[in-house]
């Protein structure tokens, strides 16, 4: 069974620039979260999606951050415009469904210049 | 705020000793708890959920979980030096889900 994919693994961009990354979950996993990992924390939880839906998105700075998972498979989170803060390993995570065990992706690693 | 609270350590402990790891939660509504392990520069991966109060134990890990006293605790019994990685501990509320910042165990051959 493949794992949870990400891409792209690294990523280097000024402030101010977008970015997107990528996500696609393990085959008939119906819930993907993305969580953001500052260097010495746990991941926070930044959004969580149940299908095509938006469970939860409360700790999501809407500001600046969007994501979608249009058809319910993999799903897509940009950054506009990025900040120094945002500096951090963007971890992409599905289960089979709420509750169940999470498998986190690689990760995507984001430093802001 | 919900918090996880973990002792970031580092804790050390030698080959074959029981690692002991700690995690207080602040929300009484925390329904589920999780143990992951993370390799430096690797991502979190599962080591033991827990539902209810008691003990829990799958090979050389037992996750306690004391909902009175809100703490989670896992043990490692004879540790091996392939268990050096941070440990995260994570309570689940409603649908969003907590991390501590994780303990760093190192175990010394």
């Amino acid at each position: 069974e493949a794992g949870v994919a990400q891409s792209p693994r690294y990523k280097i961009i000024e402030k101010r620039q977008s970015v997107a990354f990528w996500c696609n979950p393990i085959s008939g996993h119906a819930t993907l979260y993305w969580y953001q990992q500052i260097l010495g924390q746990g991941p926070k939880l930044l959004i969580q999606f149940q299908n095509n839906g938006v469970v939860d998105d409360s700790q999501l700075p809407k500001d600046r951050f969007s994501a979608e998972r249009l058809k319910g498979v993999d799903s897509t989170l940009k950054i506009q415009p990025a900040k120094l803060e945002d500096s951090a390993v963007y971890l992409c995570a599905s289960s089979l469904a709420l509750d169940n065990e999470q498998f986190f992706g690689p990760g995507t690693r984001l430093t802001v210049l | 705020q919900k918090e996880v609270e973990q002792n970031s350590g580092p804790l050390s402990v030698p080959e074959g000793a029981i690692a002991s790891l700690n995690c207080t939660y602040s929300d009484r509504g925390s329904q589920s708890f999780f143990w992951y392990r993370q390799y430096s520069g690797k991502s979190p991966e599962l080591i033991m959920s827990i539902y209810s109060n008691g003990d829990k134990e799958d090979g050389r890990f037992t996750a306690q979980l004391n909902k009175a006293s809100q703490y989670v605790s896992l043990l490692i019994r004879d540790s091996q030096p392939s268990d050096s990685a941070t440990y995260l501990c994570a309570s689940r509320w409603a649908n969003q889900f907590y991390f501590g910042t994780g303990t760093s165990l190192t175990v010394i051959p």
